[in-house]
């Protein structure tokens, strides 16, 4: 079974700086995606990135880009210039491409604080 | 396009009382699922469908029953409310063609059970 491990609980960064979030994934699969979603306290569940696995680039949304690790199962997210509507909590993601059914499996989250 | 919509809100039920978690979504999607989010566990599949009639367990299905007779709605029902069920719900759907096909999440139901 695939899991994703997000090991860090808190994060706490500066107004205008850079912080990157990690996640870990296991999976025996070669066809994949990752996400990660931002949930602020609003409650709402908001895509910020997608990493399709077959695609060696990084993925890239404005301040948001990702560290796509595949043989490390490491997907990290960087966010650039650290504004205060970033704080949320961030929500790293597996889905197999190998089923039109498959399930989406979440981490337990990373809370971030923004500092101003 | 409303998207995904969840009722109620927030709801508080007595110990072994029924109650029916309302979703809808107007885009279309074939697949919808229903998550609960408890703090430090991320979000939990409880039930998806993958279509109208099919429906399917996920990871943490006892004490939720769900069906699904047309594409637009997914309800989800607590036949004996228990204190352990008190969580955040999320109802989702996305199409289930092609790569690029996002999931859409609806605002949350916040339910207490006493």
């Amino acid at each position: 079974a695939q899991t994703v491990t997000q090991s860090q609980p808190e994060m706490s960064v500066q107004e205008a700086e850079t912080v990157t979030l990690s996640c870990t994934y296991d999976t025996s699969e070669s066809d994949y995606y990752l996400f990660w979603y931002k949930q602020p306290p609003s409650r709402q569940m908001i895509l910020v990135i997608r990493q399709e696995a077959y695609k060696q680039q990084n993925a890239t949304e404005n301040r948001f880009s990702v560290n796509f690790q595949k043989a490390a199962k490491s997907f990290s997210l960087k966010i650039s210039d650290s504004q205060l509507g970033d704080a949320a909590m961030y929500f790293c993601a597996y889905r197999s491409a190998e089923s039109s059914a498959s399930k989406i499996i979440f981490g337990s989250g990373t809370r971030l604080s923004i500092r101003p | 396009n409303a998207g995904v919509t969840q009722t109620p809100k927030f709801q508080v039920l007595k110990t072994g009382q029924s109650m029916t978690l309302q979703c809808a979504q107007d885009m279309n999607h074939e697949y919808m699922s229903w998550y609960r989010q408890d703090p430090g566990m991320g979000l939990r599949l409880i039930h998806y469908s993958v279509g109208a009639g099919i429906t399917d367990q996920g990871e943490v299905p006892n004490g939720y029953n769900v069906s699904r007779s047309t594409t637009e709605d997914f309800p989800l029902r607590l036949l004996s409310a228990a204190p352990s069920q008190t969580s955040v719900y999320f109802c989702a759907s996305r199409f289930t063609r092609g790569h690029h096909n996002e999931q859409f999440f609806g605002p949350g139901t916040r339910l207490t059970v006493l």
